[in-house]
């Protein structure tokens, strides 16, 4: 079994619908992360957490929300969808000194 | 600023050998990380140099120079699977603001 899975693979959505995203790990790290990836334009850094407790605004946050519900568990909500929010998502989760991230499968988003 | 710069595109033949090189400007150096990614999947973790000098792993190597600022990920006895992009990422900070900067990628085509 995948040690980080990410729920749905594919989406199509409409202009204005609220989606989300979820991210589930059994590797027990304390970090997750969200990415967003468009061509050109690389890995864009959404939201991270470095624990339960812990959310931090990535560089582009602004019209994304998250939730952290449990170590191995991490949402990504687009509140109102937009086309430009059309993209390839990722989670991936890290722990320890080195810090490695380890990435899930990808979600391909559609915003129509 | 904090800037990554890697080749966008690169070819090479079956059997032989590429460098690929990774330049960072970077507030601080804590390390860098390879990824392989093919079209379309989730990167995938390569190598990890903190420290100046090669590190071997099978057909990849990954070497470090602090002082310039440079990495190279060398790829020998080229396959056709090593199609993909490679990215550079530097983790330039110790403590709670750990993130990765992230290069842009360098797709890498493999010819017969």
């Amino acid at each position: 079994d995948a040690d980080v899975t990410q729920t749905p693979r594919n989406r199509i959505t409409k202009t204005g619908k609220r989606i989300m995203l979820e991210c589930s790990q059994t590797k027990g790290h304390d970090r997750m992360y969200w990415y967003r990836q468009d061509p050109g334009l690389g890995l864009r850094l959404i939201y991270y957490s470095f624990d339960v407790k812990d959310i931090n605004k990535g560089e582009i946050s602004d019209g994304y929300s998250v939730s952290r519900q449990a170590q191995a568990k991490f949402s990504l909500s687009l509140e109102s969808a937009i086309p430009n929010q059309t993209a390839l998502y990722f989670c991936a989760t890290a722990s320890g000194v080195r810090e490695t991230q380890y990435f899930g499968p990808g979600t391909r988003l559609l915003v129509l | 600023g904090q800037n990554i710069d890697q080749p966008t595109e690169m070819t090479a033949t079956e059997g032989a050998i590429v460098q690929i090189n990774c330049t960072y400007q970077t507030s601080g150096f804590n390390g860098l990380f390879w990824y392989q990614q093919h079209a379309g999947e989730a990167p995938t973790f390569l190598s990890y140099n903190v420290l100046d000098g090669l590190e071997e792993k099978g057909r990849f190597s990954s070497f470090l120079s602090r002082s310039k600022g440079y990495s190279y990920l060398l790829l020998k006895e080229l396959q056709m699977k090593d199609s993909a992009s490679y990215l550079c990422a530097v983790k330039p900070n110790a403590g709670n603001n750990r993130k990765l900067i992230w290069g842009l990628g360098t797709s890498l085509a493999v010819n017969p």
